[in-house]
Parts: C-alpha cells; structure tokens; sequence
C-alpha cells in the first residue's frame, strides 16, 4: 500500500489561508469517508484535527476544516495562526486488508 | 478522557527484539481499539497494525506480518507491540494510538527505539 501524495510544504502569511492536498486512489480516499487529518509539532506526538472528511473533534477550532472531491481530500486552514505551523499528515482507511494509510506530510510555515 | 503511557527508550542491536508497553488510563483496554504507528526520524508516519473490534483480531500491516505482535494485558489495562529481527531501518518512534471508525483518537507520547551496533 502506497502513501498518500501530499505537498512537502505549504506556507502563509498570519491571518491568511493555506489549503493541503492529500491524493489518493478509488481504493482509499476515493473509496470511502474515512479521511482524517493529525497536526504533529516537533518532537510532539500527533494530534486528531479533522475526522471522517469534515468533522472536527471537540476543542480543534473551526478555522480548521476538511473536504473531499473525487480521489483528493484536502485541509484548510483559515486566519493562520504561529501555532498552526506544525507538519499536518492525512489518513484514509484503505480496506480491510490494509486498513489505514498515511499521507507524506506537509509542513506548514507561518511567515 | 483516555490517556496513554508508553514505556521508555530502548537501544537494541540488529537482529534482536524489542518490547513497548502502552498503559491506559481513563477507559479500559477492552473498551478501546489500540493501534500502533511508527515515525522514523525525519520522516512520516506509518500504521502498522491494531486491533479490528470487527473481526475481534489483530490485524497487522502487510509490511511488518511475520515480524511484529500486538498483544494485551487486561487485567493490567496495559497494550504491548513487539518487534523482532530489528535492523536499522526499524530505528523510530513508536507510537500507541486508539483508533475509532478509522482514525486515531488518542496517541501515547512516543518511545524511541534506536537499533546500533
């Protein structure tokens, strides 16, 4: 099972909006409803922002927001703050027999 | 709230095995799907296997069958992943996480596994 594409980086101003990519197959993103984004700060662990495509566990503010069209999800993240510079890793699940898959990563810069 | 507290550090040779514990606390292990995910320095993360409440098994990813076992202690409330036939490439963090409808809850802090001759 292949991971996910995701850009290596992705940058913005405070206040501004930043938007990643995460392409996948038919046989994963595409597949299903089960995309899910983690925020990792360094040497943290990670942290659930966004599960099944949209939705946003209790506590993640709303300027964080997920979607989904065709084979491609995708995370925005709204009125950027310094603390949202972090890598960002989306998931899908990818079938019983692999399950969950991981995306490259991006890393998100606060200029 | 479910909190999760991994074992510390560990330096292996190659070939050997290694053993991490993931004790919980808020829940029971029984009323929790646990996983496990590694991060190799620098790089991304990468599922390697956990707990199907579907099917009732573990279910390990296609890369590590053969290598790794999940196991847990109940009474303990305490998750184990080992690993055997260590080699370099396996020098990372592992990380135990509980997974709900296909994405990850809950994460443990980490333990770093350094394989070295």
């Amino acid at each position: 099972q292949s991971a996910l594409t995701q850009p290596p980086s992705a940058s913005g101003s405070p206040g501004q909006s930043v938007t990643i990519s995460c392409t996948g197959t038919s046989s994963d993103v595409g597949g299903y409803n089960y995309v899910s984004w983690y925020q990792q700060h360094p040497g943290k662990a990670p942290k659930l922002m966004i599960y099944e495509v949209s939705k946003r566990p209790s506590g993640v503010p709303d300027r964080f927001s997920g979607s989904k069209s065709g084979n491609t999800a995708s995370l925005t993240v709204s009125g950027l703050q310094a603390e949202d510079e972090a890598d960002y890793y989306c998931s899908s699940y990818a079938g019983s027999n692999n399950r969950n898959v991981f995306g490259t990563g991006t890393k998100v810069t606060v200029l | 709230q479910v909190q999760l507290v991994q074992s510390g550090a560990e330096v292996k040779k190659p070939g050997a095995s290694v053993k991490v514990s993931c004790k919980v606390s808020g829940y029971t292990l029984t009323e929790l799907s646990m996983h496990w995910v590694r991060q190799a320095p620098g790089k991304g993360l990468e599922w390697m296997g956990g707990f199907d409440p579907e099917d009732g098994e573990t279910i390990y990813a296609q890369k590590f069958q053969g290598r790794v076992t999940m196991t847990e202690d109940t009474s303990t409330d305490t998750a184990y992943m080992e690993l055997s036939s260590l080699r370099s490439e396996d020098t990372a963090v592992y990380y135990c996480a509980t997974e709900d409808t296909y994405y990850f809850d809950y994460w443990g802090q980490g333990t770093l596994v350094t394989v070295s001759s």
